[in-house]
């Protein structure tokens, strides 16, 4: 297992274009993360999973924002009508359900440029 | 709504200069208290998780401190591979509060 897999690494798009990112969380991982990052600025919290099952959002999360995790392994967040606003890095994250301590592992994260 | 301030935001240190960052928190419960290591371009790397007051975690140059309002990251002789920003996120106890609420981060630069 080589840790958690964003796809995209960078993606640059027009604005009012769709845009979607893909996380590949630790296979033995049930829970799932996804976190917002500017420049300066901490990751913010954006949704989470429970294997397939969406439990929290943010009301940062936008209805232009869509996150699924189909099959209770990998996910995705779709980003419609993309606006300059939208800019910024995406990470995903995964976890075990049970408290190991050890917090999340992050991925590399997918950085979003909107022009 | 939880808060965490870390301060300060930028540092700069020689080789070998000790000194501590630090993180203030508000929490109606805290679950945990989280820090991590982030390198430009990459996601946070875990380092620590403290529970409760007076709790104290070690790794190589860094030690976490935790009391009541702040935690503290201490790095003893600092070496230029332990430049990065350093984040600090609180983890609320109870419901479906799984997520992190972080700050805004302190960035460490180690020169020679």
């Amino acid at each position: 297992d080589t840790g958690v897999s964003q796809d995209p690494r960078h993606k640059i798009t027009k604005r009012g274009q769709n845009v979607t990112f893909r996380c590949d969380p630790i296979s033995e991982h049930n829970r799932l993360y996804w976190y917002r990052q500017t420049l300066g600025q901490g990751p913010e919290f954006l949704t989470y999973f429970q294997n397939e099952a969406q439990l929290e959002k943010s009301r940062l999360l936008s209805d232009r924002f869509s996150a699924e995790r189909p099959k209770g392994s990998f996910s995705t967040l779709e980003i419609q009508r993309t606006e300059q606003g939208d800019s910024a890095m995406y990470l995903c994250a995964s976890s075990l359900q049970t408290d190991t301590g050890y917090g999340y592992t992050f991925g590399s994260g997918t950085r979003l440029t909107v022009v | 709504e939880d808060q965490v301030t870390q301060s300060p935001e930028a540092l700069r240190l020689q080789e070998g200069e000790s000194s501590s960052l630090n993180c203030s928190y508000t929490v109606s419960g805290l679950r945990g208290l989280f820090w991590y290591r982030q390198d430009p371009g990459k996601g946070p790397e875990f380092l620590f998780t403290l529970y409760s007051a007076g709790e104290e975690k070690e790794k190589e140059r860094l030690k976490a401190t935790l009391t009541k309002k702040e935690s503290f990251l201490h790095i003893t002789a600092p070496k230029p591979e332990d430049s990065a920003t350093y984040l600090c996120a609180v983890q609320e106890r109870g419901g479906t509060a799984s997520k992190l609420t972080f700050g805004t981060g302190t960035r460490l630069q180690v020169t020679l």
